[in-house]
């Protein structure tokens, strides 16, 4: 089965620091990798999938298969990056997909 | 439309109460999900339709019953819950079964049981 661990429960920096979050994953295939973002009072929404290779609000994501690592990377943090971080990997159980998520880094930015 | 819409926002119901959750999109997504999220924890798994057919039940205890009376619709019916079942439940759903898109979430309906 696949599964996610983001090592960090809480992560602070200061506005305009860089910021990384770490993700690591287990599969014996190739995984379909996710991150989500879950701002106060909003719902969970997402950031960006691996497989597009994309940067969404200046948040980037490579997949490092090498250390099995799907670390989400941002080079100047703002304050309204301050959010709940999920680290998700897609897995086909019973006939259907589901998304395991990992249990989150909190990004506080400060001001 | 592409939100989901759940409904009801808050619910408290006693632990010998019936009541459902709903959960609407208009995406013309082919696969609903129902996940349970605890203060501070990710979102677990309950229950998987693709295609309106239930294809995955991760265990979940019998008083919680999944609906999907058709492909825009799923219900959550619950009956006879326990105070620990307090927590937000999510509706989810994605552009095709594999869900290569991602998913899109529902605002969710947070549940007390007294």
């Amino acid at each position: 089965a696949q599964r996610v661990t983001q090592p960090e429960k809480l992560l602070s920096v200061f506005k305009g620091a860089p910021v990384e979050l770490k993700c690591n994953y287990s599969y014996s295939g190739s995984p379909e990798l996710f991150w989500y973002v879950q701002y106060s009072r909003q719902r969970l929404q997402l950031l960006l999938r691996h497989i597009s290779r994309e940067s969404i609000k200046g948040f980037t994501a490579d997949l490092n298969k090498g250390e099995t690592s799907f670390h989400l990377k941002k080079p100047s943090a703002l304050v309204s990056d301050s959010a709940l971080y999920f680290c998700a990997v897609r897995d086909w159980v019973g006939g259907a997909n589901n998304l395991f998520f990992g249990t989150g880094t909190r990004l506080t930015v400060i001001p | 439309d592409t939100e989901v819409t759940q409904t009801p926002k808050h619910l408290v119901m006693g632990m010998t109460n019936k009541k459902s959750l709903k959960c609407e999109q208009h995406m013309g997504h082919r696969a609903m999900y129902w996940y349970k999220q605890k203060a501070k924890k990710p979102p677990e798994l309950m229950f998987v339709y693709s295609y309106e057919k239930l294809s995955i039940n991760e265990s979940v205890p019998s008083r919680f019953s999944p609906e999907c009376p058709n492909s825009s619709l799923l219900n959550l019916h619950l009956h006879a819950l326990q105070p620990e079942d307090s927590a937000l439940y999510l509706c989810a759903s994605s552009q095709d079964v594999a869900g290569n898109y991602g998913y899109t979430f529902g605002s969710g309906t947070r549940l007390t049981v007294v």
